[in-house]
């Protein structure tokens, strides 16, 4: 059964620094997302992108988050200058444009942390 | 931003018996409801659907009930076994607006007995 998989499924990371997390989303979706967990939360849409070009973003989505499809086949989320409060699990998640539209297949994860 | 509720962050049955998870809502635009499925150190995982157009939508052994003038949509799980043990998250979206942004609840941590 096709999935989405994410990488890597830990980062440890400094303040400050760069990260990118990646995701391969399933072969024939057309639409991709973000969404994060921070620890004993609820889960929280960051983005979607459709087309090459972000459709929707959160609040959260400020300037230090980007996101990017490189090469047809992975999906990255970028985040410019990490700060304490990114420490969160980081789902990636993908869907067909033509069904539910609501219904997202999950990767399994890329937790993040913070120092 | 607490548009999707669940208020019951644990819920331990018997095994066999019947699981319900409920979980309320405030935005009437919400056309499209799910409930997903999460195991720890897992990605959330589809388990089912209604459109509000709907009030009954039944898949072998899940059941989710809408019930639009409440706000208010519920999972039953019959018979429950103990691999449905896990978090379950609520979630909605106006589907044809917003490509698919879902919102989720807090989640209910499901424990199974045997």
């Amino acid at each position: 059964e096709p999935e989405v998989t994410q990488t890597p499924s830990h980062q440890v990371t400094q303040m400050g620094q760069e990260v990118i997390l990646r995701c391969v989303p399933i072969s024939n979706h057309l639409y991709f997302y973000w969404y994060r967990q921070i620890l004993g939360q609820k889960v929280e849409f960051l983005v979607s992108f459709y087309n090459n070009e972000i459709s929707e973003k959160s609040e959260i989505f400020d300037d230090q988050f980007s996101v990017e499809r490189p090469d047809g086949s992975n999906f990255t989320l970028k985040i410019r200058s990490t700060k304490l409060e990114d420490s969160a699990m980081y789902f990636c998640a993908s869907s067909r444009r033509d069904t539910s539209g609501g219904e997202l297949f999950f990767g399994e994860g890329s937790r993040l942390t913070v120092l | 931003d607490q548009q999707v509720k669940q208020n019951s962050p644990s819920l331990s049955v018997q095994e066999g018996r019947i699981s319900i998870l409920n979980c309320d809502y405030t935005n009437s635009m919400f056309d499209y409801f799910l409930w997903y499925k999460k195991y720890p150190a897992e990605g959330p995982t589809f388990l089912i659907s209604i459109s509000s157009i709907k009030d009954k939508n039944e898949d072998g052994r899940f059941t989710v009930f809408l019930n639009k003038s409440a706000k208010h949509l519920s999972l039953h799980i019959v018979p429950s076994q103990p691999g449905d043990s896990a978090v379950y998250f609520c979630a909605a979206s106006v589907r044809h607006n917003q490509g698919g942004k879902l919102i989720f609840g807090q989640g209910t941590e499901l424990s199974v007995k045997p």
